[in-house]
């Protein structure tokens, strides 16, 4: 595709549910990233895919948020059991293999009632 | 680790210079130095890298001095179209290992005539 694709663009949840956040990378860059980005804030680093290496969870706030990575391809981060603190823009990110040039999704919206 | 800062805000005068600066003391050997530029409501966007001494594209300059533990982002003749918030990003990708990336907390470069 032209760029890096994110589903929904914005979702709503109650407090206690669980959410699924998509994203489709630029066609061929097999690292993908994302990060979180709270109201006036800055970006917050979550978790990285690199090919088939292990991902780097480290940025993973709590056991609660978790993503995988299909195929090589698109990524699903899901967050378990919402709350109102996880009420942010996510965004994804996608790169070459060896290039550190991000490009970045238009992000979703999550809002936790 | 390396844990960037910079100025939460700067103003400025269209047609003029602009330099924003990013410390990071703690910048790993591998670490590189990217910025981002961010519109309300849109994912950050690549504006240039580097590794040592200048980097120069077609709509920035980046100065990295040989210590590394600063670099400044200038941007020539600014208009009112670059006021948006810029990030300050250092992190490394290796292959078959991963860094925790790490955004600096922005700074809001507000342009007017």
């Amino acid at each position: 595709g032209a760029g890096v694709s994110q589903s929904p663009s914005n979702k709503v949840t109650e407090k206690g549910k669980d959410v699924e956040l998509r994203c489709d990378p630029i066609s061929g860059h097999t690292a993908l990233y994302w990060y979180r980005q709270s109201l006036g804030q800055g970006l917050e680093f979550l978790i990285y895919f690199q090919g088939n290496s292990a991902p780097d969870k480290s940025g993973l706030p709590s056991d609660r948020f978790s993503a995988e990575r299909t195929g090589g391809s698109v990524s699903t981060l899901t967050i378990q059991r919402t709350q109102q603190e996880d009420s942010a823009v996510y965004l994804c990110a996608s790169s070459l293999l060896g290039y550190n040039e991000q490009f970045f999704g238009p992000g979703t919206r999550l809002t936790v009632l | 680790l390396a844990k960037t800062t910079q100025p939460i805000s700067m103003d400025s005068y269209e047609g003029q210079e602009v330099n924003i600066t990013c410390s990071h003391n703690n910048i790993a050997t591998n670490d590189y130095i990217t910025w981002y530029q961010q519109f309300p409501s849109q994912g950050p966007r690549f504006i240039i890298q580097g590794y040592k001494t200048k980097v120069t594209n077609e709509v920035a300059s980046l100065f990295i001095p040989a210590d590394r533990k600063s670099s400044t982002l200038s941007l020539p003749r600014v208009s009112l179209s670059d006021t948006a918030v810029y990030y300050c990003l250092v992190g490394a990708i290796n292959t078959g290992t991963a860094s925790k990336l790490t955004f600096g907390t922005g700074t809001r470069l507000q342009v007017t005539l």
